[in-house]
């Protein structure tokens, strides 16, 4: 079966940097999408990977191994305003994305 | 550019009355709407995907006949909740893509539904 996997919840201090896992078994793999999706409002895109390797946009990172079947996303300089959930989705051979439960990040000051 | 308009953004109906919810792209042409439902500290879950012009695609679990979707144009879904009961109350979103070889997903603002 189809899976992604990601830790339910994290907390990080502001300031500081938190890496986010994200796991995923799929049929075929077309890429793999992050989304934040702060709390009542609806997900907003944040990165694509499909090729392996690091794609830094500002303080937000994403990490994609093929291989491993394996993504992590990278936040740096953390702010309150970045508390919120981040979805990790793979795209599988049909172009369905496959969405992981979320990981709810908290930061504390 | 890229986005995805949803109305109502919330509604409060009583038990046994059918709610209809649109989700328009603004700025694009759609081949895909997707509507998915979110209960509380819950994740997304997929309803149902939709190409203009044919049926929807129903995830297991999901009753066909009572959530009712519409995509009529390349710019318009609809998803009707068919005597609705309080159990349906949820959060309701919907997201577009516009190619269908890269599933990036722009989501609507979300209609928070209430059913008493």
């Amino acid at each position: 079966g189809q899976n992604i996997d990601q830790p339910t919840e994290m907390t990080a201090t502001e300031g500081a940097i938190v890496q986010i896992n994200c796991t995923y078994q799929t049929s075929g793999f077309n890429g793999l999408f992050w989304y934040q999706q702060h709390a009542g409002e609806a997900p907003t895109f944040l990165s694509y990977n499909v090729l392996d390797g690091l794609e830094e946009k500002g303080r937000f990172s994403s990490f994609l191994s093929r291989s491993k079947g394996y993504s992590y996303l990278l936040l740096k300089e953390l702010q309150m305003k970045d508390s919120a959930s981040y979805l990790c989705a793979a795209l599988d051979s049909n172009y369905q994305l496959i969405w992981g439960a979320g990981t709810k990040l908290i930061i504390k000051p | 550019g890229a986005v995805v308009s949803q109305h109502p953004s919330w509604v409060i109906c009583k038990s046994g009355t059918s709610v209809k919810i649109e989700c328009r792209s603004l700025d694009f042409q759609a081949t895909t709407m997707f509507w998915y439902r979110q209960f509380p500290k819950q994740s997304l879950m997929l309803m149902a995907t939709s190409n203009e012009g044919s049926k929807a695609t129903y995830e297991q679990g999901v009753e066909k006949d009572k959530f009712l979707i519409n995509h009529a144009s390349l710019t318009l879904s609809t998803l009707t909740v068919t005597s609705a009961h309080p159990e349906d109350s949820s959060f309701y979103i919907c997201s577009a893509s516009e190619l269908a070889d890269y599933n990036e997903q722009f989501f609507g603002p979300g209609t928070r539904l209430t059913v008493l």
